[in-house]
């Protein structure tokens, strides 16, 4: 079974601070993605990965950057932390660029900014 | 403009009363469609991938079908434990990503 893991469930921060969410897969997939999903708005696309160091933006990149060291690992990381930064924060992984194939998603990691 | 649109955005069902979920999408060259369920606090669980008009998939009380405007998740005799919150998702034309509907809330009471 895929496995796919966020480094903390629930993540209390404070204005202006720089926030680090951390993901892990393992089962090799060459896609990472970063999405929030905020209630009456759904799941929005924030970042994706399809390789090690290549990113591209999503939907609403603004206050966020990526990092992709390693293939198993993408970081997400918030700048300077603002209150219209809290929300629930999904990673998910999927196999190749060039399959239509479904995407697995970690647990979530809660954020709270105040 | 919504590409994705989920209906109901909640449905209260009573155990055994079967129902369908909703989702029509306005994408142009589809690669994919999927149904996803999540659990409060969680994330997404896969259910299914519909790739072509015409198609069917089924997992136990679910039965996902495709047409070339919408997707519908028929749920058969429902039980409490099915009770979640049900995403609909498109892959379109080159597209790594994909594109969510806002889901339907489903509640199902013994």
């Amino acid at each position: 079974d895929v496995k796919v893991t966020q480094s903390s469930r629930y993540l209390v921060k404070r204005t202006g601070e720089k926030v680090f969410l951390e993901c892990v897969q393992d089962m090799d997939h060459e896609n990472m993605f970063w999405y929030r999903q905020d209630p009456g708005l759904g799941l929005r696309l924030i970042y994706f990965s399809y390789d090690v160091k290549m990113k591209e933006k999503g939907d609403i990149p603004e206050g966020y950057s990526v990092s992709r060291e390693k293939k198993e690992r993408f970081s997400l990381i918030l700048e300077s932390a603002s209150t219209n930064q809290t929300s629930m924060y999904l990673c998910a992984s999927s196999l190749l660029y060039e399959k239509v194939d479904e995407q697995f998603f970690g647990p979530g990691t809660r954020l709270t900014v105040l | 403009e919504d590409q994705v649109t989920q209906s109901p955005e909640a449905l209260r069902l009573q155990e055994g009363e079967s129902s369908s979920l909703n989702c029509s999408y306005t994408v142009s060259g589809l690669r994919g469609l999927f149904w996803y369920r999540q659990d409060p606090g969680k994330g997404p669980e896969f259910l299914f991938t519909l790739y072509s008009a015409g198609e069917e998939k089924e997992k136990e009380r679910l039965k996902a079908t495709l047409t070339k405007k919408e997707s519908f998740l028929h749920i058969t005799a429902p039980k409490p434990e099915d009770s979640a919150t049900y995403l609909c998702a498109v892959q379109e034309g080159s597209g790594y990503a994909l594109n969510f509907g806002k889901g339907t809330s489903l509640l199902v009471t013994p």
